[in-house]
């Protein structure tokens, strides 16, 4: 079945570093890939997701890149702030946006300092 | 905006009752919803998926008599954990799913804890 792994928390960095958060994934076809973000006390939001080998999606200074030849989906920021701490959860879904159900990885724990 | 609410954010049970956890899209309907569950430091795990007006669809190992799932209107649907044991303490998380956008809006997780 289906499966994304990310890596394990929690990830401190220093305000205004650059930050990376790996996810690979295993899943038959082309799913569409998703990063989720969890603020404290708060619901799930969609922060970034693509389609299609090779897309990029990108929000808030967020990217990640789909790349199928190493089934990744790695989140990277090139400077975080305080702000952005939260619990990062990579996806993956077989319908395109997302309108099935989630299989998700296990969340990654950010914490920033300033 | 897209909200979902749950209620409650916390229940605490004694073993062998029953808990409903109620999950309502706030400003736009739903047709499909979905209820996952969380563990400690584990993935969220999609439980199943809640039709308006029709019968839930269950993951492989989810017990649909365990875990009664009731759609009956476009705003809300409920979760019933039935005859509570703690090894069903977790984090139970729900989704709505936006049409128009084809989109999935969370709520804030309801935390059960079973005695």
């Amino acid at each position: 079945g289906d499966s994304v792994t990310q890596m394990e928390g929690p990830v401190t960095l220093s305000e205004e570093a650059f930050l990376t958060i790996n996810c690979t994934y295993t899943a038959t076809g082309y799913p569409s890939l998703f990063w989720y973000v969890q603020y404290p006390g708060e619901g799930l939001q969609l922060l970034l997701k693509a389609t299609k080998a090779d897309d990029k999606g990108s929000n808030k200074g967020f990217e990640a890149t789909y790349r199928k030849e190493t089934t990744s989906f790695h989140l990277e920021k090139g400077s975080v702030q305080v702000s952005d701490s939260a619990v990062y959860f990579c996806a993956l879904s077989h319908s395109g946006g997302g309108a099935d159900g989630l299989t998700f990885g296990k969340g990654t724990h950010l914490i920033i300092q300033p | 905006g897209a909200v979902v609410s749950q209620h409650p954010s916390r229940v605490i049970c004694k073993s062998g009752t029953s808990v409903k956890i109620e999950c309502r899209s706030l400003d736009f309907q739903a047709t499909t919803m979905f209820w996952y569950r969380q563990f400690p430091k584990k993935s969220l795990m999609l439980m199943a998926t809640s039709n308006e007006g029709s019968k839930a669809t269950y993951e492989q190992g989810v017990e649909k008599d365990k875990f009664l799932i009731n759609h009956a209107s476009l705003t809300l649907s409920t979760l019933t954990v039935t005859s509570a044991h703690p090894e069903d303490s977790s984090f139970y998380i729900c989704s709505a799913r936006k049409g128009e956008k084809n989109e999935q809006f969370f709520g804030p997780g309801t935390r059960l804890t079973v005695l």
